[in-house]
């Protein structure tokens, strides 16, 4: 059962476009929700992160937008950049015990053309 | 400061071998996870360690996996009897809980184990 669900599979944007990625999620129990962004040979990074009592968080380029009726969110990267060209994956969990374990969706690939 | 380290960054090993991976988390943290990075299941959750507690090991995907975490540091991930579909990059990650930085966890460069 795929708890958290991603699309697109991939997606190609012109410089200094806006890149958007849903994540839809099943489990209610889900109170922590981040994005992570991973080049290629390297570990996941974590890029943002919300909890459900907000509807919104914005880190310079980067806003997650959270629906909780829906049970969806969004990564929104403003003014993309090549640089920005990366495999995007959204997560969630549930506090278990001050620890928790991440499911993830199945990932973005973001390609920014110059 | 120092993130998250993993050894060795690639394992090359014969269908049926024993591999051990291992993990270093950033100190303090209380927290570590072990992950499993493949083409056909993305991300998936394996084993967690949390403080003295006992492990959550209700992501390992068979008896052959097992792991470890001495001290409350460094972690060992084991596969016995490798087999070709436990090629993947196993990934660990660790956190801490600590004011606005609590839960956040933090990834490794990953093992890359092929099978052969």
């Amino acid at each position: 059962q795929q708890q958290v669900k991603q699309s697109p599979q991939s997606l190609i944007v012109q410089k200094g476009g806006i890149s958007i990625i849903n994540c839809a999620y099943e489990n209610t129990a889900f109170d922590y929700f981040p994005w992570y962004q991973q080049f290629p040979g390297k570990g996941p990074a974590l890029l943002i992160a919300i909890r459900p009592d907000v509807s919104e968080k914005k880190e310079g380029r980067f806003t997650i937008s959270f629906n909780k009726s829906a049970k969806q969110f969004s990564l929104h990267i403003m003014d993309s950049q090549p640089g920005d060209s990366a495999t995007y994956f959204c997560a969630a969990s549930s506090t278990i015990q001050g620890a928790q374990k991440l499911v993830f969706g199945q990932g973005t690939r973001l390609t920014i053309n110059p | 400061g120092a993130g998250v380290s993993q050894s060795p960054s690639n394992k090359v090993t014969e269908k049926g071998k024993d591999v051990e991976l291992r993990c270093d988390p950033i100190s303090g943290h209380t927290a570590l996870y072990w992950y499993r990075q493949s083409l056909g299941q993305g991300l998936e959750f394996l084993i967690y360690f949390q403080g003295n507690s006992a492990p959550d090991k209700s992501g390992l995907p068979s008896d052959r996996f097992s792991a470890e975490r001495t001290g409350g540091s460094v972690s060992t991930l084991t596969i016995q009897r490798t087999q070709q579909e436990d090629s993947a990059v196993y990934l660990c990650a660790s956190s801490r809980q600590s004011g606005g930085l609590r839960y956040e966890q933090y990834f490794g460069p990953g093992t890359r184990l092929t099978v052969t």
